[in-house]
């Protein structure tokens, strides 16, 4: 069935280094790529996303690469600050038309001050 | 808007007992979903709704029934709770256009924390 692969589950960086989280999906027909941060306690929230027509978006700190040959997209967070701090899920769209998502399994991010 | 909102907050249950999460959006959303998230753990899909009167199941299905009557409501019913249902319930919508495959984002509600002893 389908499958999306995030790594690393956990990342520790020091404040102002950058921090990369990369996942991997199994459905070709995917073509919507949402990432969420979710902080202890709360919702996720959507924090970027990109469409397969896209390879890389990006907005202020935070930018999201695309390669569908490889089937893997890229969370990359640039500057990192303590409030960054959380856990981050990567999804993706299960094909045109079944408007379904699966999500990855979450990195942890701590950003040491 | 509210945006998505659900009830309870929280709530313990006991084995074998049967409860309703409440799920409403006002965002005139056609498509709802439920997902659950276990400690540590990423977001299974339960069911989702592409619309009122339409449902179908997600990745863990087992143990829950949903309903649609509405475009608004999207209740999660357990009829047997059982400790492995105890889990983080989000309900989530999104804005979809049927017909060419547009995919959105999913807008979370706060979350029902659920414990079954």
């Amino acid at each position: 069935g389908e499958n999306v692969e995030q790594h690393p589950s956990t990342l520790s960086v020091q404040e102002g280094d950058s921090a990369v989280i990369k996942c991997t999906y199994s459905d070709s027909a995917s073509n919507y790529f949402p990432w969420y941060k979710q902080e202890l306690g709360k919702r996720p929230q959507l924090i970027i996303d990109i469409r397969s027509n896209v390879g890389e978006k990006k907005d202020q700190r935070i930018a999201v690469t695309l390669n569908k040959t490889a089937k893997h997209f890229s969370l990359h967070i640039t500057e990192t600050q303590p409030e960054d701090s959380a856990v981050y899920f990567c999804a993706a769209s299960t094909g045109p038309g079944t408007y379904k998502y699966i999500f990855g399994t979450g990195t942890r991010l701590k950003v040491l001050a | 808007n509210a945006g998505v909102t659900q009830t309870p907050k929280f709530r313990i249950l006991k084995i074998g007992q049967s409860m309703t999460l409440q799920c409403t959006q006002d965002m005139n959303h056609n498509y709802m979903y439920w997902y659950r998230q276990d400690p540590g753990m990423g977001l299974k899909l339960i069911y989702y709704s592409v619309g009122a009167g339409i449902t179908d199941k997600g990745e863990v299905p087992n143990g829950y029934n949903v309903s649609r009557s509405t475009t608004e409501d999207f209740p999660l019913r357990l009829e047997l709770a059982a400790p492995s249902q105890t889990s983080v319930y989000f309900c989530a919508s999104s804005y979809g256009r049927t017909g060419d495959g547009y995919n959105s984002p999913l807008h979370f509600g706060n979350g029902t924390r659920l414990t079954v002893t």
